[in-house]
């Protein structure tokens, strides 16, 4: 079955405390996008990769990290994270950045 | 920065009503994609739109794609308790980001 999957689901942790949030596609898909998602705000882009070792800024870069070592995985790393992290987190993947995005679950995060 | 505005915020809708959602961008659009996120889920894909002017069908949703491509619409006819959810264009100006709107979120009285 073609997926995106997100690790953790959820997860509650404290100021300054680095985290990373897996994202993993099955699709061998080259574009891959991390979102966060505010009521109000809609989603906007953290970072994007178009491919392996290849990333750039979304809209909302400050304070994360991105990696991509593998086509299938685009881990979400918050060195050390603050109150205002606290959202909900999407990971998205596509075919290329012109085609349709799959979404993964979502992680829930609050820090504290 | 490109910005992706959508109106309104808020739709109630009788169930059996049309409605209607508008997404307006700052800039020109390559494309625009339309997404709904149902109630505790993920953002899943619509249909995407690329022609100026172009108008698709998905049933009961009807989405056109404004001719100087910078706003799009998303019209649902007899609405159902089922349309319940968020609805958010998604936009690709020059460059590789897509920027969502803000999203309407729909709720339906039955």
């Amino acid at each position: 079955e073609a997926q995106v999957t997100q690790n953790p689901r959820y997860l509650i942790t404290v100021t300054g405390k680095k985290l990373t949030v897996t994202c993993s596609q099955n699709m061998n898909h080259e574009y891959m996008s991390w979102y966060r998602q505010d009521p109000g705000l809609g989603l906007r882009q953290i970072y994007y990769s178009m491919n392996v070792e290849v990333t750039d800024k979304g809209d909302v870069p400050e304070g994360y990290k991105v990696s991509r070592k593998e086509k299938r995985n685009f881990p979400l790393i918050l060195e050390s994270p603050s109150p205002n992290q606290t959202s909900l987190y999407f990971c998205a993947s596509s075919g290329t950045r012109e085609y349709e995005q799959y979404f993964g679950p979502g992680t829930r995060l609050t820090v504290t | 920065g490109q910005q992706v505005m959508q109106i309104p915020q808020y739709q109630h809708v009788q169930e059996g009503e049309d409605f209607t959602t508008y997404c307006n961008s700052s800039t020109t659009l390559s494309n625009i994609q339309w997404y709904k996120q149902r109630p505790g889920g993920h953002p899943v894909f619509l249909i995407q739109l690329v022609k100026s002017g172009e108008v698709k069908k998905q049933k009961r949703l009807t989405f056109q794609f404004g001719e100087a491509k910078k706003n799009s619409s998303l019209h649902i006819t007899a609405t159902q308790t089922t349309d319940v959810g968020t609805y958010f264009c998604a936009g690709k100006a020059a460059g590789n980001k897509l920027t969502f709107g803000g999203g309407t979120r729909v709720l339906v009285k039955p």
